[in-house]
């Protein structure tokens, strides 16, 4: 099942805030954030595990509330080069008999701009 | 540290014909996954390599398919191609595919 992220798209000034949800219908082991601009390869952001826990580097950091199922990125104090298309890729607890192993379900992704 | 490369870039090919697809993940990596990317459809899981094995398989016909060789490099393969084929077809490693996984700058496949 895809995750589905909210808000499809934001616009936002140099120096605003943003966060970017990310939703699972599914029990998570892990959700991987990525940045990807305009014709290049999505970059790895951070990866969150099971265990509720939060991260961050610079201004964007990131949660992973377990209960919910749901976890959100934080950009504070937006610069110009955090434009382009925000992905939540989730990685299922596996299930008996399967895995999951190496399979990220990837949410459709958010478009964020920033204006100078 | 090498990041990880995809080969070729671009690609044209004709309906019908078939395609292969390299991927050299970072050195010490040993969980290959390949990604199709199209408008439409999003980023969709293909398949992960592990080891030469395949551990995990997408919901995509049997015309695609892959190898992993024992230096961790992997192919992918797409047989009669359609024109729905056209995507970008990216593909991740990561240590064991539990972890970080680091794209390559994909390979634009365009099928005429």
């Amino acid at each position: 099942q895809q995750p589905v992220q909210s808000p499809q798209a934001v616009i936002l000034r140099e120096g605003e805030d943003a966060v970017i949800n990310c939703s699972s219908s599914k029990a998570l082991y892990s959700v991987h954030w990525y940045r990807q601009k305009h014709g290049e390869a999505p970059v790895f952001l951070m990866i969150l595990l099971k265990g509720g826990e939060q991260k961050g580097h610079d201004k964007i950091s990131a949660s992973f509330n377990e209960k919910k199922q749901q976890s959100s990125l934080y950009l504070t104090a937006s610069q110009l080069s955090y434009s382009g298309t925000y992905f939540c890729g989730t990685e299922m607890l596996p299930n008996a008999g399967g895995t999951s192993y190496g399979k990220l379900t990837f949410g459709q992704g958010t478009i964020l701009t920033v204006h100078p | 540290k090498a990041g990880v490369t995809q080969t070729p870039r671009y690609l044209i090919k004709t309906r019908g014909q078939q395609v292969t697809l390299s991927c050299s993940p970072i050195s010490g990596h040993r969980s290959v996954s390949w990604y199709q990317q199209t408008p439409g459809q999003g980023l969709q899981f293909l398949f992960e390599y592990f080891s030469e094995t395949q551990r995990n398989k997408g919901n995509f016909p049997g015309r695609f398919s892959g190898r992993q060789f024992s230096n961790s490099r992997s192919e992918m393969n797409v047989s009669t191609l359609e024109l729905g084929d056209s995507a970008l077809y990216l593909c991740a490693s990561s240590l064991q595919g539990r972890a970080e996984a680091f794209f390559g700058q994909g390979t634009r496949l365009t099928v005429v």
